[in-house]
């Protein structure tokens, strides 16, 4: 079975500074990896995936995330912060031949002070 | 267009009664999937559509949970005599093909307290 973990509750970054949400996996095979984020009160977003190929995949509002096969990690970042950035983080995995839906992290709060 | 929809947004019931909770996808999406995330547990897969083929629904918590799609797309998921730990909010989510690699788009959730 697949599982996704997420070893951080909460991440504090100071605006304008670069932010690492981190995330490791446990899939048999090659993964399909998904990064989605939840603003209060709001169902989850697409922020980005991993198929195959480039190792570092670029998202929605300026994220990327670096796939690395070697420590089974997706770690999701970006350069300069913003507190909009401010939400619910959610690292995801699905295997490549499943019928099943996601496996989810348990997400991480990531908090952009001003 | 459209998103994912889901009704109603908020639900308030006593412990023992049903509940039906639905799902409208966005149109043309053959894959639906139902989640439900709480504290205590996170996001949970519970079940998977494809098109008009029948479910596995080993992912469902308890024979208490069902779940049907109707001509491939709108669902309803029903939880009978609801319990207390039944408290959460049940997202959907659809995707384009079901295909493992495409990103499923969620609807904004139903709020469930079970009291």
């Amino acid at each position: 079975a697949q599982s996704v973990a997420q070893p951080e509750d909460q991440v504090n970054v100071a605006e304008g500074n670069p932010l690492t949400v981190k995330c490791t996996y446990s899939v048999s095979g090659n993964p399909y990896l998904f990064w989605y984020v939840q603003y209060p009160n709001r169902g989850l977003q697409f922020l980005l995936k991993y198929i195959t190929g480039d190792n570092l995949v670029k998202g929605s509002y300026g994220f990327e995330a670096e796939f690395n096969k070697s420590q089974t990690s997706f770690h999701l970042k970006k350069p300069s912060a913003l507190v909009s950035d401010s939400a619910l983080y959610f690292c995801a995995v699905s295997p490549p031949l499943s019928a099943d839906g996601l496996t989810f992290g348990k997400g991480t709060h990531l908090i952009i002070q001003p | 267009g459209a998103g994912v929809s889901q009704s109603p947004s908020n639900k308030v019931t006593e412990k023992g009664k049903d509940v039906e909770l639905r799902c409208d996808p966005i149109s043309g999406h053959t894959a639906l999937y139902w989640y439900r995330q709480s504290l205590g547990q996170g996001l949970e897969f519970l079940i998977y559509f494809q098109g008009n083929s029948a479910p596995d629904k080993s992912g469902l918590p308890s024979d208490r949970f069902s779940a049907e799609r109707t001509g491939g797309s709108v669902s309803t998921l029903t939880i009978q005599r609801t319990q207390q730990e039944d408290s959460a909010v049940y997202l959907c989510a659809s995707s384009l093909l079901g295909l493992t690699y495409n990103e499923q788009f969620f609807g904004p959730g139903t709020r469930l307290t079970v009291l």
